[in-house]
This record gives structure tokens, C-alpha cells and sequence, in this order.
């Protein structure tokens, strides 16, 4: 059980499109996800914690208007890269925390995302 | 502010031996402390976890770690290296609060030679 399906899990797209990554939980329902960057060889960064229904929170530093995230039902979480660019080829991983007796934090499979 | 730090990015050690992963935290309050594995291309794995009560955790592939409030301490231990084991370790920690983030550590790579 709880589990978060993340797709794609990865995606090559050509400079100044659009690429939309899904979260969802598909057996419980999370009124919050966070979203990480993974840059090689580094740690994950948490980018912004998105909340079922209302606007999401952004670390210092990620741009909002790049990094559009829609937390639209308490299954599903989206994350779009807008107008990519090849710096922001990375490896993007959501997670949701499962409030239940011997669970935590749960995350997706990640996506790796290729801007040429 | 939170924050952990992994002492050593890379580890080797031989099949069979012990493994031993140092983790350091930084909290205000009581934290939540994890240690995740993950494999290449992949998404992270909870290994195990400590909220409260027992310091000594066991989780899962024959991992354990001890929450030391005083050396403000959460090391990843597990007696015998197997091949599998090789991956990449983060430390994180949260603050105990539903919801808040989880800050990751910088993650150790950990290599078993056969």
C-alpha cells in the first residue's frame, strides 16, 4: 500500500516547451506533496510542497512561473516545466506522507527530464 | 532551521563486512529521522524511521540505526554488506510537524567490493 505512481519517468523535449510530470497516490489520499530536484551525483532539493486545493509554497529561489504545480484532488499533483530550457534537465521526484501507523514519507519513481 | 549532514559522500566496504553511515541532524525541536536508499534512475526507499520511543530503529534489509539526542546522531548500521547494498544513502529529517518538509542530507554512495 501506499504507493505514488510518478509519470513519466522520463521525457527528452526540445528547448522552450512545455513538459507536464504526474503525481499520484493510488491508495490514499495526500492533501500534500512535495517536489524535489536531483541534480547528479547531489541530493534532492525540495522545490515547493503542494497543497490540495489552494496555491503551492515555493522554496527561496524556484520560480513560481517556471515551475507550475497543480494540486487539483487528493490523488493527483502535477508539475510543469514551462518554456524549458537545457538547465533544467534534471531528475524530478515527488513524494507525499502517508499519515498512517508504519508509514512515512512515500515517493514516486521519479522522472528524468531531458531539455535538448 | 533543520539541517543534516552525512560525514564521508562515498563509502567501500568489502561483502560481508560491516556498513556503517554516519549522519549528523540539527533541529530546534524533537525531530523525525530517516534514512532513504536510492538506486540509480530511481525514486527513494524508506529503509527506516525514527519518530519517538525506542532509539535503537530496525528496518528493512537488515538495516538498523540509534537515534543519540546528545551527539545529535542517527548512524545507519547493518553488520554484513551484501552486493545489493550498493546504492546511494540520504539522511533527512523533519520536524515532527504533519506535513512540513523533509530535508535530505547529501547523500552517501555506498560501493561493496566482492
Amino acid at each position: 500500500g501506499a504507493v505514488v505512481s510518478q509519470h513519466p519517468s522520463w521525457v527528452i523535449c526540445k528547448s522552450g516547451t512545455s513538459v507536464k510530470i504526474e503525481c499520484r497516490s493510488l491508495d490514499f489520499q495526500a492533501t500534500t506533496m512535495f517536489w524535489y530536484r536531483q541534480f547528479p551525483k547531489q541530493s534532492l532539493m525540495l522545490m515547493a510542497t503542494s497543497n490540495e486545493g489552494s496555491k503551492a509554497t515555493y522554496e527561496q529561489g524556484v520560480e513560481k512561473d517556471k515551475f507550475l504545480i497543480n494540486h487539483a484532488s487528493l490523488t493527483l499533483s502535477t508539475l510543469t516545466v514551462t518554456s524549458a530550457h537545457p538547465e533544467d534537465s534534471s531528475f524530478y521526484i515527488c513524494s507525499a506522507e502517508v499519515v498512517a501507523p508504519g508509514y512515512g514519507y512515500t515517493f514516486g519513481s521519479g522522472t528524468r527530464l531531458t531539455v535538448v | 532551521a533543520q539541517s543534516v549532514t552525512q560525514l564521508g559522500s562515498h563509502v567501500s566496504v568489502s561483502e560481508g563486512a560491516l556498513v556503517l553511515l554516519r549522519c549528523n541532524y540539527s533541529s530546534s525541536v524533537p525531530p523525525y529521522l530517516f534514512w532513504y536508499v536510492q538506486y540509480p534512475n530511481q525514486g527513494l526507499q524508506l529503509l527506516l524511521k525514527y519518530t519517538t520511543g525506542a532509539t535503537l530503529v530496525k528496518g528493512i534489509n537488515g538495516f538498523e540505526a540509534e537515534f543519540k539526542k546528545s551527539e545529535t546522531s542517527f548512524h545507519l548500521t547493518k553488520p554484513s554488506a551484501h552486493m545489493s547494498d550498493a546504492a546511494e544513502y540520504f539522511c533527512a529529517v523533519s520536524d515532527g510537524t504533519s506535513y512540513d518538509k523533509v530535508i535530505f542530507g547529501p547523500g552517501t554512495s555506498l560501493s561493496v567490493i566482492p
